[in-house]
């Protein structure tokens, strides 16, 4: 079975653009959930999507957004992008909600000039 | 604020030795997972502990999960270079929010 892949792996964008990031979940999973990791820095929870509903939402603006398809991939969308966006944005799946752990992806570099 | 504290934040031990990591909160989790990750890679789950006062055991590595479901350690014993990484707690709180810990991360010395 393959598992979390995420595109693409390094992005460079300058302040006030839009980004969309995006995630293949693993075969027979269908809950995905995004997280910005600064250097040195455990990840932050952004959201989570449950069967192509939004269930579970961190501490972020609404400028962070994000959608899940009937296939259960997903994107991340970010609008009027800050230089303290700039970090590593982690996707990771599981089947069912968050208690028996994620598989996550690589991440994507996000760096915002 | 980070509602998962991780101790100690850094670890830096010769090969053979054991070692203990703390992950504390006031807040009690329905589940409690922990990851490490090496750079440029995303986190890999290493065991999620679900019942409180639960023990598990991967070869050398001992996880438990608080009675009251607030906190959790790991211990691992006779420390190998290949144990080096990043070892995240990670908690599953209410309305779905997941929150992680800020992490330790371990240098193991040949």
């Amino acid at each position: 079975e393959t598992g979390v892949t995420q595109s693409p792996t390094h992005l460079i964008k300058t302040r006030g653009q839009q980004v969309t990031l995006r995630c293949s979940s693993q075969s027979g999973h269908n809950t995905v959930s995004w997280y910005q990791q600064a250097l040195g820095q455990g990840p932050q929870f952004i959201f989570q999507y449950y069967r192509e509903e939004e269930n579970g939402r961190g501490n972020f603006p609404p400028r962070f957004s994000g959608l899940q398809f009937p296939n259960y991939s997903s994107e991340l969308n970010v609008n009027a992008l800050e230089l303290d966006d700039s970090a590593l944005y982690l996707c990771a799946s599981s089947r069912d909600g968050a208690n028996y752990g994620y598989t996550f992806g690589s991440g994507t570099r996000l760096t915002v000039v | 604020t980070q509602l998962l504290e991780q101790s100690p934040q850094f670890l830096s031990i010769q090969e053979g030795e054991n070692l203990t990591v703390y992950c504390n909160s006031s807040s009690v989790f329905s589940s409690l997972q922990w990851y490490r990750q090496e750079p440029g890679e995303g986190p890999v789950l290493l065991v999620t502990v679900v019942t409180g006062g639960e023990v598990k055991k991967l070869k050398r590595l001992t996880f438990q999960f608080g009675d009251a479901r607030k906190d959790s350690s790991l211990h691992i014993t006779a420390a190998q270079t290949g144990d080096t990484g990043l070892y995240l707690c990670a908690g599953v709180g209410n309305f779905n929010k997941f929150y992680f810990g800020s992490g330790t991360k371990l240098n193991v010395k040949p």
